[in-house]
Order: C-alpha cells, then sequence, then structure tokens
C-alpha cells in the first residue's frame, strides 16, 4: 500500500488529454511538500517529467503539465501520442515517515 | 552526471547484498543527495535511502534497520549495503542523484540504468 494512491490505469486515445492522480495526506501534499513526476518507459529507468508540483525540465514537452490542490496533485497530457505510452509515478516526502515516498504507479495505454 | 551501479546480480538468503555507484560529471562531495530506489519486477518504485554530501544519511523506517549508505573515501562512489535479505529484496536497484528531501528541488534528477538483484538459493 503506496503512501500516495495513483489510479493502476488510464486510457486515451491519440490526440486526447488525459489526467493522472496522485493523492496524499496532511503529512505529505497537504503539508505543502512539493509533488514530483516520473515517466518510465518498458525497460528504461523513471525520467523526471514535472518537478515542483508544476515545472518541466528542458526537454520535456509543454504537452506535460502538473498541478498541486490541498492533499492531491495532477499530471495532465493533452494530445496523447503513441510514444506516452509507460508508467507515470508521483514523489513528494511525507513528515511522519520522514522520507520519501511515491505513489504506486500508473500505466497509461494509448489506444 | 553519468551513474552506473555495480555488484553481484545474485545473492543467497540471510545474506548482505552489497552494490556500488561509480559516479562521473561531478563530485560526490560537493553538493545534492545520493540515493537508492529499488523496484521489484513488474511493481511500483520504492526509496531506500540516501547520504547527503555533507555525510547525513536518510532511510525509509521499512527499511532502516537492515539499510546502509555510505560514501567511498575516494569520493567518486556511493554504496549500499542491505542484510538479511529475502526473496522480497528481488528488485532492479537504482542509484540515484536528487536535490533535497522535501523542497521543490528535492526530484530525482540523475539515474543509473539499474541492477537486478535476484534473492535465490
Amino acid at each position: 500500500q503506496s503512501v500516495l494512491t495513483q489510479p493502476p490505469s488510464v486510457s486515451g486515445a491519440p490526440g486526447q488529454r488525459v489526467t493522472i492522480s496522485c493523492t496524499g495526506s496532511s503529512s505529505n501534499i497537504g503539508a505543502l511538500y512539493d509533488v514530483h513526476w516520473y515517466q518510465q518507459l518498458p525497460g528504461t529507468a523513471p525520467q523526471v517529467l514535472i518537478y515542483g508540483n508544476s515545472n518541466r525540465p528542458s526537454g520535456v514537452p509543454d504537452r506535460f503539465s502538473g498541478s498541486k490542490s490541498g492533499t492531491s496533485a495532477s499530471l495532465a497530457i493533452t494530445g496523447l501520442q503513441a510514444e506516452d505510452e509507460a508508467d507515470y509515478y508521483c514523489q513528494s516526502y511525507d513528515s511522519s515517515l520522514s522520507g520519501v515516498v511515491f505513489g504506486g504507479g500508473t500505466k497509461l495505454t494509448v489506444l | 552526471v553519468q551513474l552506473q551501479e555495480s555488484g553481484p546480480g545474485l545473492v543467497k538468503p540471510s545474506e548482505t547484498l552489497s552494490l556500488t555507484c561509480a559516479v562521473s560529471g561531478y563530485s560526490i562531495s560537493s553538493a545534492y543527495f545520493w540515493g537508492w530506489i529499488r523496484q521489484p519486477p513488474g511493481k511500483g518504485l520504492e526509496w531506500i535511502g540516501s547520504i547527503y554530501h555533507s555525510g547525513n544519511t536518510y532511510y525509509n523506517p521499512s527499511l532502516k534497520s537492515r539499510a546502509t549508505v555510505s560514501v567511498d573515501t575516494s569520493k567518486t562512489q556511493f554504496s549500499l549495503k542491505l542484510t538479511s535479505v529475502t526473496a522480497a529484496d528481488t528488485a532492479m536497484y537504482y542509484c540515484t542523484r536528487h536535490g533535497g528531501m522535501g523542497g521543490s528541488i528535492a526530484y530525482f534528477d540523475y539515474w543509473g540504468q539499474g541492477i537486478l538483484v535476484t534473492v535465490s538459493s
């Protein structure tokens, strides 16, 4: 059971918009700790997609965006492409555990 | 910045898992946190622990009693030791760099390619 809760899977057709939620609690996201998002393509190490809730590293397309409100955060992907098919993870910090925590991951399928 | 894990791919139950991460393109002693993350086959990511460039260490409470992260005296590599392993410790192990623990720069910006460690007799 992950400290941060993500839907196991989401799907969408090419060109559509999908969102992935990351739900936490008052000891992590709700405590104003930042949320970061990673994309893991099959057989590769994860790569940061969004940092500090809504910032994109250089090279990440602006089709990817992040937001945070209360005890939850969301990753939005617009203009879905086949190459976006991957696993996505959210990450934050938990003050009760005094450590880094991840969501369980969401598998995105492009139909 | 490049990170490369090395170590045995097979460890016997009850023994100690030992991995090393060679860092190039950046000095470990300059700044940043240097950490280990693992991913069991078909499952999600789990943070194991990290060491700050100053030497302070931080661990996942669920693994704290068994995990040790240290920096080599050469300051060009850091290591993970996990004692009393069981089959549940079978996973891909990644070494990483991150900017902090809870702030806007607390994300993992560089990752090694990962090393699969299987615990089996």
